[in-house]
């Protein structure tokens, strides 16, 4: 089971915004980590959308945004498309059990 | 720019071994950590672990003591052995790089397309 909590579905219409929070704890999110988004649109294999809790790699749009707060982190997306209908996933690393990384459970975001 | 490729047998036996192998181009396995991470159906993404350029790794704790990951640096591939797998395994397996410095900072980029592994009775 994950250490990090999502939301399972978020929605919004065509130009709206949404957020989505990634909920952590002291070993994780809280023990100062950063924080990671990625975008799965289905049948594709996941893409890197926010790097370092804020940071977008070259190509992906400023309608998507990153944040960080204590031990929980959000990744917010304004201007909805149609194409932006995907699971979104963060990650992180945990520092219990020995240290490993961590996703979120996903959160399947529908346009509708 | 570099580019990841899985293969490897797609059906399995329930109780033998999944063997999956990841070929890198376009880059150096020089500084990073490669790992492997999986998407069983109808669930979210799961941390299979990591190995370093130098041949360090690190299991996600669920799965240590069934999971090997190897580097082979002049074949430019690293490999995943899972053994004794059940139903439970059955997902797509992804191959990615992950970061370079330190390993709690790093993140996943690129990835590769993916193999779906089923585990038969």
């Amino acid at each position: 089971q994950s250490g990090l909590t999502q939301p399972p579905s978020v929605s919004g219409a065509p130009g709206q915004g949404v957020t989505i929070s990634c909920t952590g704890s002291n070993t994780n999110i809280g023990a100062g980590y950063d924080v990671h988004w990625y975008q799965q649109v289905p049948g594709t294999a996941p893409k890197l959308l926010i790097h370092g809790n804020t940071n977008r790699p070259s190509g992906v749009p400023d309608r998507f945004s990153g944040s960080k707060s204590g031990a929980s982190a959000s990744l917010a997306i304004t201007g909805l498309q149609a194409e932006d209908e995907a699971d979104y996933y963060c990650q992180t690393y945990d520092n219990s059990l020995r240290g490993s990384k961590v996703f979120g459970g996903g959160t399947r975001l529908t346009v509708l | 720019q570099v580019q990841l490729q899985e293969s490897g047998p797609g059906l399995v036996k329930s109780s033998g071994t999944l063997s999956l192998t990841c070929s890198v181009s376009g880059g150096s396995f020089r500084d990073y950590y490669w790992d492997w991470i999986r998407r069983p159906p109808g669930k979210g993404l799961e941390w299979i672990g990591s190995i370093y350029h130098i041949g360090r790794t690190k299991y996600n704790p669920s799965l240590e003591g069934r999971v090997t990951i190897s580097l082979d640096t002049s074949g430019n591939q690293f490999s995943l052995k899972l053994n004794s797998v059940t139903a439970a395994d059955t997902a797509i397996y992804y191959c990615v790089r992950a970061g370079t410095g330190a390993e709690s900072r790093n993140w996943f980029d690129p990835w590769g397309q993916g193999t779906l592994v089923t585990v038969s009775s």
